[in-house]
């Protein structure tokens, strides 16, 4: 059964840039939400996905947007990149809803260099 | 609002030696507890979980109690080993189905 898994691993990209990442969630999970760690820090929340709508989001711009798609896998776009993006991107996958207690399956994450 | 504090790290420990890693909480009704752990160049694991008070988590040797009256949850491993040497992060969830508060992080580096 494979886990959380987010493509790419890691990606440089130049101020004013538009990036795109991807998480294919854990078998059976139908939410998923983004974070971004920044170094020596713990993630913070961007936003969550499930059934293919944004139902919750941080305290992150308008430049940080989002899609869920059918099969519940997930993208994480953001616009205009600037320096202070350079992070590790989080994306966490879990039953949502009807899951109990909501135990988030984290992936290894994409290290976005931002130069 | 809701938010995690943890102890200041870097943590360096001898091989065998009691672990603590301190973690309060602020936050409003009850929330689930979490203590997740990440390896150099991984994502987070979970390492284990209460979703009530005075409930007590455990995995791998570590432990951890959920403390209302206190708002802790810290985390203790008796005897430590060079394979623990890892990140720690202490989280919290209000509810099911939201998002995830998490502290900072303790590094913990054990020498053998």
């Amino acid at each position: 059964d494979a886990g959380v898994t987010q493509s790419p691993t890691h990606l440089i990209k130049t101020r004013g840039q538009q990036v795109t990442l991807r998480c294919s969630p854990k078998s059976g999970h139908d939410t998923v939400s983004w974070y971004q760690q920044a170094l020596g820090q713990g993630p913070q929340f961007i936003f969550q996905y499930y059934e293919e709508e944004e139902r919750q989001r941080g305290n992150f711009p308008d430049r940080f947007s989002g899609h869920q798609f059918p099969n519940y896998s997930s993208e994480l776009n953001v616009n205009a990149l600037l320096l202070g993006d350079s992070a590790l991107y989080l994306c966490a996958s879990s039953l949502g809803l009807a899951g109990g207690v909501d135990i988030q399956y984290f992936g290894a994450g994409t290290r976005l260099s931002v130069l | 609002g809701n938010s995690v504090t943890q102890m200041e790290g870097p943590v360096t420990l001898s091989e065998e030696a009691f672990l603590t890693i301190n973690c309060t909480y602020t936050a409003t009704g009850y929330p689930s507890l979490f203590w997740y752990v990440q390896y150099p160049g991984e994502g987070l694991q979970l390492l284990l979980k209460a979703t009530k008070a005075d409930d007590k988590g455990s995995n791998k040797g570590f432990e951890a109690t959920y403390r209302k009256e206190t708002t802790s949850f810290h985390l203790e491993k008796g005897s430590v080993q060079v394979s623990d040497s890892a990140v720690y992060f202490c989280a919290l969830s209000k509810n099911t189905g939201n998002q995830f508060y998490f502290g900072t992080g303790t590094s913990l580096t054990v020498i053998p």
